[in-house]
């Protein structure tokens, strides 16, 4: 079975760091593409980062640019998301999500999420 | 930056068909991608390239794409479609990609 999992999220005071980390299993975790995407309280979805197969090229949200690094494992099938100063903005559902086949900009699967809070 | 607007709301009574709109700025040279988001659960893809579906996505789902506006077509709407939905397009611009605001469906 195709399948995402996300963990790391938690409390953090602002300025704060953590680190968001994504398991895949049931695919050719290296062959693929992979985002981020994160879901405020009651909010949209907003897209994070990407970054592609072989984590030589990666992109950012403005709003998190220079603050988020997206990296990747592919030995370990898994993704990362490294958060520092951290703002009361973004308090957030993170879903990690599979880019389609050949690099394709959809997202076909999507992690069930983990939730970061930042608040002192 | 790209911008994709979607009316905040849509709705429609059962067996009836659905209409949810994508705006953006030449939208119809772009792809756009379709997503459903239930209550407390993750987003999932029902159209991708304008207009296939994933498999397991009913042929009730269908989408179309041209000039300045992006339609994801509901038929025989059904309660259980009752959902937010995303339209979402890569900006080459900028190597970015786009979420609209959503459009949360109501069945009436």
């Amino acid at each position: 079975e195709v399948q995402l999992v996300e963990s790391g999220g938690g409390l953090v005071q602002p300025g704060g760091s953590l680190r968001l980390s994504c398991a895949a299993s049931g695919f050719t975790f290296s062959s693929y593409w992979m985002h981020w995407v994160r879901q405020a309280p009651g909010k949209g979805l907003v897209w994070v980062s990407r970054i592609n197969s072989d984590g030589s090229s990666t992109s950012y949200a403005d709003s998190v640019k220079g603050r988020f690094t997206i990296s990747r494992d592919n030995a370990k099938n898994t993704l990362y998301l490294q958060m520092n100063s951290l703002r009361a903005e973004d308090t957030a559902v993170y879903y990690c999500a599979r880019a389609g086949y050949d690099a394709a900009f959809y997202m076909d699967v999507w992690g069930k999420g983990t939730t970061v809070t930042v608040s002192s | 930056s790209y911008v994709l607007t979607q009316p905040p709301s849509v709705s429609v009574a059962p067996g009836k068909t659905a209409r949810i709109t994508c705006g953006g700025n030449n939208i119809g040279s772009k792809s756009v991608h379709w997503y459903q988001q239930k209550p407390g659960q993750a987003p999932v893809l029902v159209i991708y390239y304008d207009s296939d579906r994933p498999s397991g996505i009913p042929e009730r789902f269908s989408g179309s794409n041209s000039g300045n506006t992006a339609t994801l077509t509901i038929s025989r709407v059904e309660a259980g479609d009752e959902a937010d939905y995303y339209c979402q397009v890569w900006d080459s611009s900028s190597d970015r990609v786009v979420f609209g605001g959503g459009t949360k469906l109501t069945v009436l």
